[in-house]
């Protein structure tokens, strides 16, 4: 049963160009969560998801970054018009449960650099 | 706000020595807590999960406590390896909208010295 797989792990940008960083969650899983983790700092919450469901995006800026989780296919956040302070680690988790009662299993991360 | 703090930000140990973290968390209005460990440059592996109801959880060497009216978990680490050396994360999901929206803290960087 492969874990939270997340893809690119490491990807660059220039300023003004898109990122797209794609999640699939372990087999089973329904809810997806994206957190980002700036240098130095904790991990934040960006959004929840479920299948073609967005149900909470309060952590998400509310311009340039989009996320879904469509039917078929991995979850997918896009970042529009990077800019440098967008240079984080991107991490994907997901979980079998409702909120509250279930663990989250986290991905490895895509490591955004805006060049 | 939920706000979660990890004291201390580093510590280095010699192998053997038994050692705590501890996390202190603002709102104890709580669902869950979660303590993860990352290793640098990769994902966060979870290590223990409290319910709000539990008072400690137990994985092999590790012991994690509970006290939501005062607002602290601490992790206990028993005998330190060099394995061990990584970042501990302590997380506490308050259950806003709805959703599993974890507050995490900044960590505790350990070094466990051979």
């Amino acid at each position: 049963n492969a874990g939270v797989m997340q893809n690119p792990r490491h990807l660059v940008r220039r300023r003004g160009q898109e990122a797209r960083l794609r999640c699939s969650p372990m087999k089973g899983h329904s809810h997806v969560y994206w957190y980002r983790q700036l240098p130095e700092e904790g991990l934040k919450f960006m959004v929840y998801l479920q299948k073609e469901n967005i149900i909470d995006e309060s952590g998400m800026p509310k311009e340039r970054f989009s996320a879904e989780f469509p039917k078929e296919g991995p979850s997918i956040l896009r970042i529009q018009q990077v800019v440098r302070g967008d240079s984080a680690a991107y991490f994907c988790a997901s979980s079998l449960a409702q909120a509250n009662t279930g663990e989250l299993f986290f991905g490895e991360g895509s490591r955004l650099t805006v060049l | 706000k939920q706000e979660v703090t990890q004291i201390p930000a580093a510590l280095s140990v010699p192998e053997g020595e038994n050692l705590v973290l501890n996390c202190s968390f603002t709102d104890s209005a709580i669902y869950n807590l979660q303590w993860f460990r990352q290793d640098p440059g990769k994902g966060l592996t979870s290590l223990l999960l409290i319910q709000s109801s539990q008072r400690e959880q137990t994985s092999g060497r590790l012991n994690a406590s509970l006290d939501k009216s005062s607002g602290r978990s601490t992790l206990y680490i028993a005998a330190s390896q060099p394995g061990d050396s990584a970042t501990y994360l302590c997380a506490v999901d308050s259950g806003l909208a709805g959703a599993n929206n974890l507050f995490f803290g900044t960590g505790t960087r350990l070094t466990v010295i051979p």
